[in-house]
């Protein structure tokens, strides 16, 4: 399966600023979903944005999708050093449920 | 929301035993559930789609010898590593799909990390 790329690798910033992280894919898609990772846990599903929305917000999470770039981004507003953790785009590749996994940005708020 | 729930959280075994991961949706039933393997700082790779009451589907270059997975009932998938070897030291994340009001949704278990001594 083909993996997404994400940017940056690594994101470090202060609390209160706001943290930008972008997602790039490489097939159709139905969807495409935002989880965050604390270390060694499981997944939190945030954030579906579906192929034929633009943008949709929830909370201080804002989720922007351009299928003609075949890119994503989601941006956490006001961060709080609560945030930190590892943050995954995952892409529905129209194969029976299959979610394509980007490879992570890591976020390291500052408080 | 729907949980999922995986069993053990951690487990360590010597080289050459099988370990079998339980993967469970609490309160719902799911049809297909999907097995992932997170090594450190990397991304989820998926392993294997596991759907009920027929042969789970892997993805290349996972040997279905070596992960045999079992989705015997519409609550539970159980990955068993067979003979297992240090480099299957990893964490390992079931979820499951659920199909409600003409969408889906997969809701991912807390992991299973494996150490093979």
């Amino acid at each position: 399966s083909q993996q997404g790329e994400e940017d940056p690798q690594a994101l470090s910033i202060q609390e209160g600023e706001n943290a930008t992280m972008n997602c790039s894919y490489k097939t159709s898609i139905n969807n495409l979903q935002w989880y965050r990772q604390n270390s060694g846990r499981g997944l939190v599903h945030l954030i579906l944005i579906r192929s034929n929305e633009r943008e949709k917000h929830s909370g201080r999470l804002r989720v922007t999708l351009d299928t003609s770039k075949k890119s994503s981004s989601l941006l956490i507003t006001a961060s709080r050093a609560a945030d930190t953790a590892s943050y995954f785009c995952a892409t529905d590749a129209k194969q029976g449920g299959k979610l394509i996994f980007g490879q992570g940005t890591e976020l390291s708020v500052k408080p | 929301g729907a949980v999922v729930s995986q069993h053990p959280s951690r487990v360590i075994c010597k080289s050459g035993t099988s370990v079998k991961i339980e993967c469970r949706s609490l309160d719902f039933q799911a049809t297909t559930m999907f097995w992932y393997r997170q090594f450190p700082k990397k991304s989820l790779m998926l392993m294997a789609t596991s759907n009920e009451g027929s042969k789970a589907t892997y993805e290349q270059g996972v040997e279905k010898d070596k992960f045999l997975i079992n989705h015997a009932s519409l609550t539970l998938s159980t990955l068993t590593v067979t003979s297992a070897h240090p480099e299957d030291s990893s964490f390992y994340i079931c979820s499951a799909r659920l199909l409600a009001g003409g969408g889906e949704t997969q809701y991912f278990g807390p992991g299973t990390r494996l150490l093979v001594l």
